[in-house]
């Protein structure tokens, strides 16, 4: 079955660290996004691509960065960790390339703690 | 900028008390309105998309209503497996494919 992947699942870094989250999509997607969820704020957008070489800023895009130089992988980088970024982290795929079929497709998360 | 809003943030119900939670949005020309489920430690789960007024969808104990200005996801008669955080989300014509979260209702059903 197709499905879309995070690793690791649980990450213990400390401040100042370049740290780096992998989302690996078998379903063909051209949308990937990867979200961060706080208690308080919900899910809060970071980066997103629309396809190979494609990347865009979301919401909460400082500090991070994101490559995609195939369809199945989306990599999430944090060049300098720190405290602020201890969250949630969710991976998201979606085949729309229009008005609708942009359901997104969550990944299990990544809960990552920078000390 | 687009807003989404649900309420109650947390629902306590007892197992066959129907009730329903509320997804209020302030975009312009929906393009689509998106429910989901997550249970803790989990990724959000889709459920359904809605995209337009007047559209209602259903699956098991789930009926998920919109009009121009919200949603209402209704739950008849739950059980304790309901139990879980329901998100909204919302596509507006100027986002493309991106989706705004409200913050999630926190929903526990008792034995």
């Amino acid at each position: 079955d197709a499905e879309i992947t995070q690793s690791p699942r649980h990450k213990i870094t400390e401040t100042g660290r370049q740290v780096t989250l992998a989302c690996h999509q078998t379903w063909n997607h051209n949308n990937m996004f990867w979200y961060r969820q706080d208690l308080g704020h919900g899910l809060r957008l970071i980066h997103y691509s629309y396809g190979v070489h494609d990347t865009n800023k979301g919401e909460v895009s400082d500090g991070y960065s994101v490559s995609r130089s195939n369809t199945e992988d989306l990599p999430l980088t944090l060049e300098s960790a720190a405290s602020s970024q201890t969250s949630v982290y969710f991976c998201a795929s979606s085949p729309g390339t229009s008005g609708r079929f942009n359901e997104q497709f969550f990944g299990p998360g990544t809960r990552l703690t920078v000390l | 900028e687009d807003q989404v809003t649900q309420s109650p943030e947390a629902l306590r119900l007892q197992e066959g008390e129907s009730s329903s939670l509320n997804c209020s949005y302030t975009v312009s020309g929906l393009r689509g309105l998106f429910w989901y489920r997550q249970d803790p430690g989990k990724g959000p789960e889709f459920l359904f998309t809605l995209y337009s007024a007047g559209e209602e969808k259903e699956k098991e104990r789930l009926k998920a209503t919109l009009t121009k200005k919200e949603s209402f996801l209704h739950i008849t008669a739950p059980k304790p497996e309901d139990s879980a955080t329901y998100l909204c989300a919302v596509q507006a014509p100027g986002s493309a494919r991106q989706l705004t979260f409200g913050s999630g209702t926190q929903l526990t059903v008792l034995p």
